[in-house]
């Protein structure tokens, strides 16, 4: 079974200010770890995911995760926040490329002018 | 870019009302998903579906739920009969080649 856990249901940062959104996973195979935003009355859209190649993953709009295997963990980065980066943030497990997907709580990013 | 479409973008029914949400998946992807997100909860997987048949659903998925591809481009979730807690918003996914779920803008039911 796997599961996924996003510490922090709300995170605020200041434009320019780094950004870091916690994604915990448990699986018992090899996961396919995603992370998706939704903007509001918006669908899911794929930041990046990771499967099985490089552990530092670069997705869109410079955001980029890093698979740590030891920490169970895929926490999503991004060095500047700008305000059009409020949304909400979610992670994701698979047990393959065509699987199904578990999804974290969701995490609210909030950007401060 | 392909993408995934969905209609409609929102439905009001009445609580035991049948209710089918369409979607048109990307037209070269293979799997496709359905997935809901009662306001203010996570994401949740309802079903999946491959070579006209599910694969694999979730205990949602109850015999109120059924899924079917008519005609080889529509994806279509039906509940038969509609109760105040189906409200939520309904996404459908599809993947192929290897990029990963593409997902549409949602259908937000709305049971009353």
């Amino acid at each position: 079974a796997q599961s996924v856990t996003q510490l922090g249901s709300h995170v605020s940062v200041s434009e320019g200010a780094l950004v870091l959104l916690r994604c915990n996973y448990s699986s018992s195979v090899p996961p396919y770890l995603f992370w998706y935003v939704q903007y509001p009355n918006q669908g899911l859209q794929l930041l990046l995911k990771y499967t099985s190649a490089a552990t530092l993953v670069k997705g869109i709009n410079d955001f980029e995760a890093e698979f740590k295997k030891s920490e169970t963990s895929f926490h999503l980065t991004k060095p500047s926040a700008h305000m059009s980066d409020a949304a909400e943030y979610f992670c994701a497990c698979g047990s393959g490329n065509t699987g199904k997907l578990i999804f974290g709580q969701g995490t609210t990013l909030q950007v401060k002018p | 870019e392909p993408e995934v479409t969905q209609t409609p973008s929102h439905q009001v029914t009445q609580m035991g009302q049948e209710v089918i949400l369409r979607c048109v998946p990307i037209s070269n992807h293979l799997y496709f998903y359905w997935y809901r997100q009662i306001l203010g909860q996570k994401v949740e997987f309802l079903v999946s579906f491959y070579n006209n048949e599910i694969s694999e659903k979730s205990e949602i998925f109850d015999d109120q739920f059924s899924v079917e591809r008519p005609d080889g481009s529509n994806f279509t979730l039906k509940i038969r009969s509609t109760k105040l807690e189906d409200s939520a918003m309904y996404f459908c996914a599809s993947i192929g080649g290897g990029a990963g779920a593409f997902f549409g803008q949602g259908t937000r039911l709305t049971v009353v």
